[in-house]
C-alpha cells in the first residue's frame, strides 16, 4: 500500500490557462474526496465520488470546476480558467465505507497561478 | 456550518498537558480529529461516533459530547513531536459522509 497519490506536486500557470491534477486512491478505498485548503486555514470541502458515481459538490465551486473517477479508480480535478483565486493546496483524500473510518490524505497539488 | 475551534494557538513546554476544542451548530454523527505538520498532508488521529465511547491513541484522547455537539482533544504530557495543527472534522447526523473543517488549531511544543 503506497497511500494516496497526487501528481503533479506543484504546479504554476498563467491565469487563463486549464489545469489538470490526478489522484491514485489506496486501492481498496470506495470513496474518494477533493479539497482545497489555503494558508491558515482548514481543508475546505469541494466534491466526493463513492466508486464512480460523484455524490456531492459543493455550492461553492463554480463551473470552472469539474472532477471525474472513470471506473472507480484514479481521479481527475479540472479547473478551467484559472483566476488567482484558485491558488491554494488541492488535497485528494480517500476512505472505505463504514463507520471508524478516516480519510487518508495525500500530499497534495499546490496550485499558484500568475 | 463549520465547527468552531478554540484555541487557536497553544504554546506548551515538553511534559505539559494541552486540551483543544471542536463545536458545531449542527447534530453530528462523527467527529474526526487529525494533526498537519508545516508542508505535510493531514494525518488521521481518531474518530469520534454518536453514541460512542471515548477514544485513546498513546497520550491523546478525546470525549465526543453529543447533547453539547462538542468534542475535546486531550494531550497528556506533550512530546515535541506533538506540534503541528490541529483539525477536527465534523460529519452531520443524516450521514452527509463529507467532512467540514475547522481552521485549526496550532500546536507548539517547546524543549
Amino acid at each position: 500500500d503506497t497511500g494516496v497519490s497526487q501528481d503533479p506536486r506543484h504546479k504554476i500557470t498563467k491565469r487563463g490557462q486549464n489545469v489538470t491534477f490526478r489522484c491514485d486512491p489506496i486501492s481498496e478505498h470506495n470513496r474518494l474526496y477533493w479539497y482545497r485548503q489555503t494558508l491558515g486555514q482548514g481543508p475546505e470541502f469541494l466534491t466526493y465520488f463513492q466508486n464512480e458515481a460523484q455524490l456531492e459538490k459543493s455550492r461553492l465551486l463554480s463551473d470552472r470546476f469539474s472532477a471525474e473517477r472513470p471506473k472507480g479508480s484514479f481521479s481527475t480535478l479540472e479547473i478551467q480558467r484559472t483566476e488567482q483565486g484558485d491558488s491554494a493546496m488541492y488535497l485528494c483524500a480517500s476512505s472505505s465505507t463504514g463507520t471508524g473510518n478516516g480519510y487518508t490524505f495525500g500530499s497534495g497539488t499546490r496550485l499558484t497561478v500568475v | 456550518q463549520q465547527p468552531v475551534q478554540s484555541p487557536q494557538a497553544v504554546i506548551l513546554r515538553e511534559g505539559e498537558d494541552a486540551v483543544i476544542n471542536c463545536s458545531s451548530s449542527k447534530a453530528l454523527y462523527s467527529v474526526h480529529w487529525y494533526r498537519q505538520k508545516h508542508g505535510e498532508a493531514p494525518v488521521f488521529l481518531m474518530i469520534l461516533l454518536k453514541g460512542g465511547e471515548q477514544k485513546g491513541h498513546e497520550k491523546i484522547s478525546a470525549s465526543f459530547n453529543e447533547k453539547k455537539q462538542q468534542s475535546s482533544l486531550y494531550l497528556t504530557a506533550s512530546q515535541l513531536s506533538y506540534s503541528g495543527t490541529y483539525f477536527c472534522g465534523t460529519e452531520k447526523s443524516g450521514g452527509s459522509e463529507k467532512l467540514v473543517f475547522g481552521k485549526g488549531t496550532k500546536l507548539t511544543v517547546n524543549p
